[in-house]
């Protein structure tokens, strides 16, 4: 059965400080990996996708990281800011029997900035 | 900017009665999909659309329909609302082709069920 674990599960975090958040994921055959950023009340929002050949990807402060051999993902936050609070959601897109293309979510981290 | 709109943000509904929540996307997108949020235990997949007048069960749609008439908009109807669907509701859409498609959420619709 596909399963993406997150971890950990909640976070507390001074702002300033990194932080990293784990995804492992049990898809196969993998096709890419998202990471969405859903802040309180809101829908989530794409930050990054990460495919098979990519091992490390950037957007502005976020750092994204893909180790398809082992199957693990990795969001680097750097210098975080009280904005950065919010749920992180690990998404994998693996293809299904039927030759179409399934999402399989994680439960998300739950990240808190404090000043 | 793709959006993807939800009719209401807020709902409170008494067990029995029919809900429905609508949701709107103005990109021209094929699929259009409705997710429950709960705590705990992440977004999981009620149903899909990947074209006019068609839809497909996703992981729990027990309790639940769906009508999409138009492409731009995907109904959810929960016919007889209880209380154990008292949730978020998400509503997403994205193109139909490739395998990194992005979904584009609503705002979300919470719904309590007393």
């Amino acid at each position: 059965k596909n399963q993406v674990e997150q971890s950990p599960q909640s976070l507390i975090i001074l702002e300033g400080k990194n932080c990293t958040l784990q995804c492992n994921y049990t898809v196969s055959p993998f096709s890419n990996l998202r990471w969405y950023k859903q802040d309180t009340g809101r829908g989530p929002v794409s930050l990054t996708i990460m495919t098979f050949s990519e091992n490390t990807k950037s957007n502005g402060r976020y750092t994204a990281t893909l180790d398809a051999d082992t199957k693990q993902s990795s969001l680097h936050i750097t210098a975080s800011q009280l904005s950065d609070s919010a749920s992180y959601i690990c998404v994998v897109s693996g293809l299904s029997g039927a030759g179409s293309y399934q999402l399989t979510f994680g439960k998300g981290t739950k990240l808190s900035v404090i000043p | 900017d793709v959006k993807v709109t939800q009719s209401s943000r807020y709902l409170v509904k008494r067990t029995g009665e029919k809900v429905f929540l609508e949701c709107v996307q103005d990109m021209d997108h094929e699929n259009m999909f409705w997710y429950r949020q709960d705590p705990g235990l992440g977004l999981r997949l009620i149903y899909f659309s990947y074209d006019v007048k068609m839809k497909e069960k996703g992981d729990i749609p027990e309790g639940y329909s769906v009508s999409r008439e138009k492409k731009e908009r995907f109904s959810l109807i929960l016919e007889s609302a209880s209380t154990n669907q008292t949730s978020m509701y998400l509503c997403a859409s994205s193109l139909r082709q490739g395998p990194s498609r992005e979904l584009f959420f609503g705002e979300g619709s919470r719904l309590t069920v007393l």
